[in-house]
Formats: structure tokens, C-alpha cells, sequence
């Protein structure tokens, strides 16, 4: 199957500064990638869909200014969480895969990366 | 608009035993994907069993294997001969043709040995 992979795993901050998380698509090429929050225990919350070479699509209540995602090619999503504060803390998983249109089910998921902010 | 829900959070299952994970859902569309995902203690989402709104014959995986009514907008999962590795969250998940993934609440399933 495909796989998508995630960098770093884990990371730890300071208040304020920010930080950058990578999502690749390792064997195919994904035209769009989205972007979730989950906290423990918790189920899924999707932020935002990205597609290559245009803006994403932020869910309501996400802030795209703190949030930032960029799909520059059709490999590598990142999303850099900007001034970063404690409860940004949580674990962050892309998953990449189907059609722009949101026509292809397939979705494969990376393996998560935990933010911790101090 | 797609709603899923799992009404239940935990679940415990003796090991070589079967176990049944419910979900309810509600859709509008005619077309749409049914999912089950599980993510063990690692958190990596692993994808259980797919089962397309289209198709009338359940979806079997091995061990796993799920129960579509589509009339009652049903989808649970059957877990035969549980093993400890099978100890994960699992998630219940819809897709509207056109539409984004949207996963249900979860459920905590421990077998235990």
C-alpha cells in the first residue's frame, strides 16, 4: 500500500516560537493532502485540506493565519504552527491521497507527530 | 449534512472470542464509502475494512467483517477470534462522493488474554 511519512515525530517548543511539520508521500503522488488534530482519547478533528499548488481549505474555527499549510509539490505537505502557545499541544496527522474534487476515497495516513509546547 | 456515531466508548473482549463494534451514520447521498480504522497504542491509522454504500454484500477482511444496512444506516464491525494485538481504538468513518472523511467518536476495544 501507499505510504506517507511524517517529520519529526515528536517535538517540543518554547511559547512562541514556531514550528514546522512535514507530510510526504513516499511512492505516489498525492494531489491532496489534509491535515487533523486529535487529542488523547479523542477522535480525529480535520483542520484543512490542501491541494497542490493552491491555497488550502480551512475548516471553520481554524485559524489560517496560526496554521499555516503549504502543498508545494505533490510529494510534501507542511504545516508550520505559528507562535505556538500550550494548547497547541496535541498530536497532528496528515493523510494524503484522492482526486481534488474529493471524488477518490483513498486516503493513507502518515504516522503522527506529537507537539508539545512548553 | 454526514454525521457517524459510535455509542460505544469502551469495550473488553476475552481473547479467541468475538466482539461487535456499532455505528450509525446518517447521509443524504446515494453514493458514499463506509470505513472502519483502527489505531493501536502507536496511534498510526490503519485501515480495517472498507465497505462501498453501492454494494449489497458485506465486507470481509480474515477475521474481520462488518454488517451493512444501509436502510437503517448501520455499519458494525465483527472482530472473530480476537487477538491482543486487536487492543486499539477504533474509528467508524464516512465519505460523501465529493466530500471529506468524517469519523465518528471511537471506540476503545481491549481483549485481553
Amino acid at each position: 500500500g501507499a505510504v506517507v511519512s511524517q517529520h519529526p515525530s515528536r517535538v517540543i517548543c518554547k511559547s512562541g516560537t514556531s514550528v514546522k511539520i512535514e507530510c510526504r508521500s513516499l511512492d505516489f503522488q498525492a494531489t491532496t493532502m489534509f491535515w487533523y488534530r486529535q487529542f488523547p482519547k479523542q477522535s480525529l478533528m480535520l483542520m484543512a485540506t490542501s491541494n497542490e499548488g493552491s491555497k488550502a481549505t480551512y475548516e471553520q474555527g481554524v485559524e489560517k493565519d496560526k496554521f499555516l499549510i503549504n502543498h508545494a509539490s505533490l510529494t510534501l505537505s507542511t504545516l508550520t504552527v505559528t507562535s505556538a502557545h500550550p494548547e497547541d499541544s496535541s498530536f497532528y496527522i496528515c493523510s494524503a491521497g484522492g482526486a481534488p474534487d474529493g471524488s477518490s476515497y483513498e486516503q493513507y495516513f502518515g504516522p503522527g507527530t506529537r507537539l508539545t509546547v512548553t | 449534512a454526514q454525521t457517524v456515531t459510535q455509542s460505544q466508548p469502551e469495550m473488553s473482549v476475552q481473547e479467541a472470542e468475538t466482539v461487535t463494534l456499532s455505528c450509525t451514520y446518517d447521509t443524504s447521498e446515494n453514493n458514499y464509502y463506509l470505513f472502519w480504522y483502527k489505531q493501536p497504542p502507536s496511534r498510526q491509522m490503519i485501515l480495517v475494512i472498507r465497505q462501498e454504500a453501492y454494494k449489497q454484500q458485506n465486507a470481509t477482511e480474515n477475521r474481520f467483517s462488518v454488517n451493512f444496512q444501509k436502510a437503517a444506516k448501520s455499519f458494525s464491525l465483527k472482530i472473530s477470534d480476537s487477538q491482543l494485538g486487536d487492543t486499539a481504538m477504533y474509528f467508524c468513518a464516512l465519505k460523501e462522493y465529493g466530500n471529506k472523511l468524517v469519523f465518528g467518536a471511537g471506540t476503545i476495544l481491549r481483549v485481553k488474554s
